[in-house]
């Protein structure tokens, strides 16, 4: 059992250049969400999906953009890569009923030159 | 929106020792859940809490729910090394039925001495 499945594991951008996040879930769960994690930040929502076909902002949204394909999948995408992207990008997903117990991916590192 | 502030930002301590950190919130959560992040890992849900005052243990790990219904602490007994990684306490926001996100703190960084 996979449970989230985040690819690539690092990536390296210079500014400017676009890139696609891939994740996707095996556990049939509805909700999807996208999180960034920075030094003495914590987690932060980018974008989430509670269901498959919707897309909703989180908390700092600007310069991605997500796309729920089907139930297993949603990719987040930087149209245009800024040094301030530099990041560890996490996948989650839950079901409902899961009592708030989230399944996060191991996550993505991108760096932004 | 609702923020949630933990305490300490991090620990240095020997194996053996008992550790104990916190977390607080501006505004009330009904539900409080306690994550541990692996170095080069994603998050895993270590104990949820549902119930204002409840006590709940997992292995050498005890969490409360504050009475309050804004703050929960956890502690972790005699640690050993493998208990390195970074804690965060995390409430749900809901969205309308059954759909609700996630509000994490910025979490604790512990380091365990062998």
């Amino acid at each position: 059992n996979a449970g989230v499945t985040q690819t690539p594991k690092f990536q390296v951008l210079k500014t400017g250049q676009s890139m696609t996040l891939q994740c996707a879930q095996d556990m049939n769960h509805n909700s999807m969400y996208w999180y960034r994690q920075d030094p003495g930040m914590g987690l932060r929502l980018i974008y989430y999906s509670a269901s498959e076909g919707t897309t909703d902002k989180g908390e700092v949204p600007n310069g991605y953009n997500v796309s729920r394909l089907n139930k297993r999948e949603f990719s987040l995408r930087l149209e245009s890569a800024a040094p301030s992207q530099t990041s560890v990008y996490f996948c989650a997903s839950t079901g409902t009923g899961d009592n708030y117990g989230y399944t996060f991916g191991s996550g993505t590192r991108l760096t932004v030159v | 929106g609702q923020q949630l502030n933990q305490s300490p930002q991090s620990m240095f301590i020997q194996e053996g020792e008992d550790v104990s950190m916190n977390c607080t919130s501006s505004s009330i959560f009904n539900t409080w859940l306690w994550y541990k992040q692996d170095p080069g890992e994603g998050p895993v849900l270590l104990i949820a809490l549902y119930k204002a005052g409840e006590l709940t243990s997992n292995g050498r790990l005890t969490a409360q729910f504050g009475i309050t219904r804004k703050d929960s602490f956890l502690n972790i007994s005699a640690s050993i090394p493998s208990d390195v990684g970074i804690y965060f306490c995390a409430g749900p926001n809901q969205m309308g039925g059954s759909n609700y996100k996630l509000t994490f703190g910025k979490g604790t960084l512990l380091t365990v001495n062998p």
